[in-house]
């Protein structure tokens, strides 16, 4: 079957670095997404990565190792905007149909 | 870069009547589109995928029946919720997968319907 992992919660200070995990195991691959989603709106597209290593994007870092079945997005100079729920997805071969984890909401505290 | 619209973008309707949501692509043309579902504090849903010219594809306990799906065109699908009720409501969102070019890896989403169904 088709499983995504990250965790449900976390909480960081602003101004810190926080990073979140994500692990999958899909029966195809063909990139991986990272997605940001406030509370009421549609999810925005933050990062991709199909290749193995750090694709680094202005605050905004994400890492994958195919090998393990792992990523993780890395959030430098936190603001309280970055205050959102964080998706990461796998996309499988066919289709370009997305499997998504559950998310984690990331809280920022003063 | 590439834009997804929906419409109605908040809709209040009674138990038993039927309301169709539309999703556009406005810059890019997408032979591929998904339907999704999010219940409060949960994760997208991947309700059904929908192509272009043939019948959508839905995803395991999602009803086809009473979900209908067209994509009649390369820059349109519309969502049916027909005999709507209260366990409805929810946020469907719809995103696209540009057809080609260099943006066709990313999934561009729409902003979202709030449906509640009274």
């Amino acid at each position: 079957g088709q499983n995504i992992d990250q965790p449900t919660e976390m909480t960081a200070t602003e101004g810190a670095i926080v990073q979140i995990n994500c692990t999958y195991q899909t029966s195809g691959f063909n990139g991986l997404f990272w997605y940001q989603q406030h509370a009421g709106e549609a999810p925005t597209f933050l990062s991709y990565n199909v290749l193995d290593g750090l694709e680094e994007k202005g605050r905004f870092s994400s890492f994958l190792s195919r090998s393990k079945g792992y990523s993780y997005l890395l959030l430098k100079e936190l603001q309280m905007k970055d205050s959102a729920s964080y998706l990461c997805a796998v996309r499988v071969i066919s289709n370009y149909q997305l499997i998504w984890g559950a998310g984690t909401k990331l809280i920022i505290k003063p | 870069g590439a834009v997804v619209s929906q419409h109605p973008s908040w809709v209040i309707c009674k138990s038993g009547t039927s309301v169709k949501i539309e999703c556009r692509s406005l810059d890019f043309q997408a032979t591929t589109m998904f339907w999704y579902r999010q219940f409060p504090k949960q994760s997208l849903m991947l309700m059904a995928t929908s192509n272009e010219g043939s019948k959508a594809t839905y995803e395991q306990g999602v009803e086809k029946d009473k979900f209908l799906i067209n994509h009649a065109s390369l820059t349109l699908s519309t969502l049916t919720v027909t005999s709507a009720h209260p366990e409805d409501s929810s946020f469907y969102i719809c995103s696209a997968n540009p057809t080609s070019g260099s943006l066709s890896y990313e999934q561009y989403f729409g902003p979202g319907t709030r449906l509640t169904v009274t």
